[in-house]
């Protein structure tokens, strides 16, 4: 079946320092990768959609300088959290999808925890 | 506007008992897919089940079976005699075009479901 590796599963920083997430689709190449956020308590909601070798698309309140998403190959897309700040301390989770497919795998998402 | 609803919050059963959870859907589009998912306490989203919009059959997988009604825009999850293990949050969501923007998905709030022994 198809499997998308997200690491690292949990991550602590200090404030003001950037974190890398990267989100791997093992078995598939994967076209368009999504990027979802999860605070605690809530549900998953969409940051943006990432298609290989174009930039990134951002949804609404989501700043693009400080969620600096690439997707350099067909499978492998990730997530710079620039600057960090405790409010960025969430559920970061991943999913790609095979071209022309509707439906997207998810990884095993990143905790990240800004002290 | 796409948008998915699931009203109960928390729901606290004794183990054994059947219980269902509610899913409300708003959509334009006549081509879209629904799906649950499990979240237990681990946060990785465990895949239960997608369902296309032409397919108005239920689903039964185990002691899990799924009610599809368009007509009333639900997608409501049942399983039956729950397991202690059955504890976790539970999110429906709705992928709201086939091809151009397949595999975005709108989540509900989720419904935290504790079983207990």
């Amino acid at each position: 079946g198809a499997v998308v590796s997200q690491h690292p599963s949990r991550v602590i920083c200090k404030s003001g320092t950037s974190v890398k997430i990267e989100c791997r689709s093992l078995d598939f190449q994967a076209t368009t990768m999504f990027w979802y956020r999860q605070f605690p308590k809530q549900s998953l909601m969409l940051m943006a959609t990432s298609n290989e070798g174009s930039k990134a698309t951002y949804e609404q309140g989501v700043e693009k300088d400080k969620f600096l998403i690439n997707h350099a190959s067909l499978t492998l897309s990730t997530l710079t959290v620039t600057s960090a700040h405790p409010e960025d301390s969430s559920f970061y989770i991943c999913s790609a999808r095979v071209g022309g497919s509707a439906e997207a795998f998810f990884g095993q998402g990143t905790r990240l925890t800004v002290v | 506007a796409q948008k998915v609803t699931q009203a109960q919050t928390e729901i606290s059963v004794v183990e054994k008992e059947d219980v269902t959870l509610d899913c409300v859907y708003e959509t334009r589009d006549t081509t879209y897919y629904l799906f649950w998912y499990k979240q237990p306490p681990s946060g990785e989203l465990v895949f239960l089940i997608r369902r296309n919009s032409f397919d108005e059959q239920n689903e039964i997988s185990g002691r899990y079976s799924w009610n599809f009604q368009k007509s009333t825009s639900s997608f409501n999850f049942t399983i039956t005699a729950s397991q202690v293990v059955d504890s976790a949050v539970y999110f429906c969501a709705l992928s709201d075009t086939f091809y151009n923007q397949g595999g975005k998905l709108i989540f509900g709030q989720g419904t935290e479901l504790s079983v207990k022994p």
